[in-house]
């Protein structure tokens, strides 16, 4: 299977933590996709990580691949409300994807 | 510029019924994708297009049928609809065919009731 899986599936944190979800592959891959989706809306892209690469940063967001345990995580630093929503990383293809983590921030 | 827009926003519809849901990409992006979205479930891969030609098809019934026009824009058709068939269904543009390598940019959606 080419699709990435999440882990947890839900995650609930107080605001102002650090939020650390996982991504899991089973087959090689030339990059890897972070996404977010908001309830009920379109998914939007946050990071993308190259297999060369082993940590990449955007704002508050850290992404780490380690391509020999075939695995990803992204961490959400000093976490918001805003940050409330369902986080996808994108499969080997780039078109599957898993159930994703369901994150919650209490304020 | 605009982002990937899709129409209509919302849709209800009866078993049997057929649908067509539209998507223009973002300008400049020639390939176009479908996902469905069932609650609680991450998008699936129903087909993707690029340059008016189907390149690839995920694991969905002949029901579902999809085509690209001339300015990228694409819809994607549903007949004899469902009950299962009830989800967010996402379109998503990029510059090129490889979505190993592309970021895709995914629209609002369409989310479509079957009663």
């Amino acid at each position: 299977s080419q699709q990435g899986e999440e882990d947890p599936q839900a995650l609930s944190i107080q605001e102002g933590e650090n939020a650390t979800m996982n991504c899991s592959y089973k087959t090689s891959i030339n990059n890897l996709q972070w996404y977010r989706q908001n309830s009920g809306r379109g998914l939007v892209h946050l990071i993308l990580i190259r297999s060369n690469e082993r940590e990449k940063h955007s704002g508050r967001l850290r992404v780490t691949l380690d391509t020999s345990k075939k695995s990803s995580s992204l961490l959400i630093t000093a976490s918001r409300a805003a940050d409330t929503a369902s986080y996808f990383c994108g499969g080997a293809d780039g078109l599957t994807f898993g159930k994703g983590t369901h994150l919650i921030i209490q304020p | 510029d605009a982002g990937v827009t899709q129409s209509p926003t919302h849709l209800i519809k009866t078993r049997g019924q057929h649908v067509t849901l539209r998507c223009s990409p973002i300008s400049g992006h020639k390939s176009v994708s479908w996902y469905q979205q069932v609650l609680g479930q991450g998008p699936q891969f129903i087909f993707q297009y690029y340059e008016k030609e189907e390149r690839g098809r995920g694991n969905f019934p002949d029901r579902f049928s999809a085509r690209q026009f001339p300015n990228y824009s694409s819809e994607l058709n549903v007949n004899a609809l469902l009950l299962g068939d009830s989800a967010l269904y996402l379109c998503a543009s990029s510059l090129i065919a490889d979505t190993r390598t592309d970021t895709q940019y995914f629209g609002p959606g369409t989310r479509l009731t079957v009663l």
